[in-house]
């Protein structure tokens, strides 16, 4: 199994659409998760921190499932400029580094 | 506040000649500092990783090297470039691990 897996997509959606990835990790010792947004030929970027059971931050939340050992990425009214990759990330203490998941690319139509 | 340089933003090289980007960070102290290379249309790849000066950890055999000269400046090279090494290439620092903090990256084309 990945230490990190993620759906590639694309998610095509129109706009004002609900869409959801999911991400599963391997290693049941993580205690946080982020997302990371990435524009196309840009740096990723942090979306949000997840360190307990969930965070929402205006139309974007990230919900914790640690039995099952994934983690979700909830966007609400998608807008045009929500187009971009998603990366999951899981740190790696033993490594002290971050997992990147290989993303999952949206693309949010007019 | 913390910024980090990476430069350059593009690259374009033959192969079989040397390499050497450069990244900084200013704004914070001890760092730990990363290399990732992600390759077109897919995910991050840890290449080194440094919790200290000259302390460097490598993930995968490659013909790529990594320094940590002082504690803000991390370094990439290599030798001899292979057409293999095409990528973007980007640097990124963390306080623990937590979340990373990346720079601009480098696009390198091998010819």
């Amino acid at each position: 199994r990945k230490e990190v897996e993620q759906d590639p997509g694309p998610f095509n959606v129109p706009e004002g659409a609900t869409v959801a990835f999911n991400c599963t990790y391997s290693n049941s010792a993580s205690q946080s998760f982020f997302w990371y947004r990435q524009d196309c030929r840009k740096e990723p970027k942090l979306l949000m921190s997840v360190y307990s059971s969930g965070n929402e931050d205006g139309r974007f939340t990230a919900q914790l499932n640690r039995a099952s050992q994934y983690i979700s990425l909830l966007i609400r009214d998608s807008k045009l400029s929500d187009s971009a990759t998603y990366l999951c990330v899981v740190p790696d203490t033993g490594r002290r580094a971050l997992t990147f998941g290989s993303g999952t690319r949206l693309q949010v139509q007019p | 506040s913390q910024t980090i340089h990476q430069w350059p933003a593009t690259l374009v090289q033959p192969v079989g000649s040397p390499l050497s980007l450069e990244c900084t960070v200013e704004g914070t102290s001890n760092p730990n500092l990363y290399w990732y290379r992600q390759a077109a249309g897919r995910g991050l790849q840890l290449l080194f990783y440094s919790v200290g000066i000259g302390q460097i950890s490598s993930e995968v055999p490659q013909n790529l090297s990594a320094s940590r000269p002082q504690d803000r400046q991390f370094i990439l090279s290599s030798k001899k470039l292979l057409l293999s090494d095409s990528g973007f290439y980007l640097c990124a620092w963390s306080a623990s691990v937590t979340e990373a903090f990346f720079g601009q990256g480098t696009r390198l084309t091998v010819v």
